[in-house]
């Protein structure tokens, strides 16, 4: 596609559920990065990848975030036993390399009730 | 202190002024990026920048580096230039991506 895609676009989860998020970057893309956006606040980093090499997770909050983007394309971030401080929008973003900006996905909202 | 301020965090406007949103950091850093988020949710990547100026349409990008500051100007504004503006940096030795970002300053732009 010609964007960022990701989904599902809106996800309503209950405590203690797991929960996987897709995106889709751009086609050739080498990088991919995810944030978390809460309510009213600016986005913050969570984690990044180089084609399938995760090169740095020093933003994930828990070791119930995990990330992974096997084939150097499709990315997925999983939330397992979600709890209502995970509530936010992720966002993806994908760039072609350091010298370029970024495009970024319009986000999954994750709302854990 | 947040490491990346910016300035106001909400500003008013009517249509044709000119438009100032300031940007203030307090770490090294390899670049500077200036985002627009619509309401909704979706975010553009207006500018990165890692020195002097750029211009795009009626969008003008500046940094100091020795200031550690940078400004983000509209020019003849127009309602549809309505969102928040976010500013971002990449760490100084950080990893790509790894951004901090600013609060944002929400922009309103009345016809």
């Amino acid at each position: 596609g010609a964007g960022v895609s990701q989904s599902p676009r809106y996800k309503v989860a209950k405590r203690g559920q797991d929960v996987a998020l897709r995106c889709d970057p751009i086609s050739g893309h080498v990088s991919l990065f995810w944030y978390q956006q809460a309510l009213g606040q600016g986005p913050e980093f969570l984690t990044y990848f180089q084609n399938e090499a995760q090169l740095d997770k020093s933003g994930l909050p828990s070791d119930r975030f995990f990330a992974e983007r096997p084939e150097g394309s499709v990315s997925t971030l999983k939330i397992q036993r979600t709890q209502q401080e995970d509530s936010a929008v992720y966002l993806c973003a994908s760039s072609p390399d350091s010298n370029y900006g970024y495009t970024f996905g319009s986000g999954t909202r994750l709302t854990v009730v | 202190k947040n490491e990346v301020e910016q300035s106001p965090q909400n500003l008013t406007a009517q249509e044709g002024e000119f438009i100032t949103i300031n940007c203030s950091y307090s770490v090294g850093i390899s670049a500077l990026h200036w985002l627009q988020q619509h309401p909704g949710g979706g975010i553009v990547s207006l500018f990165m920048l890692s020195s002097g100026k750029k211009k795009h349409g009626r969008l003008i990008a500046t940094i100091n580096i020795q200031e550690k500051h940078s400004s983000l100007h509209i020019t003849a504004s127009h309602p549809r230039d309505s969102a928040v503006y976010i500013c971002a940096v990449t760490n100084y030795g950080g990893s790509q991506g790894n951004l901090i970002f600013g609060k944002g300053t929400k922009l309103s732009v009345k016809p």
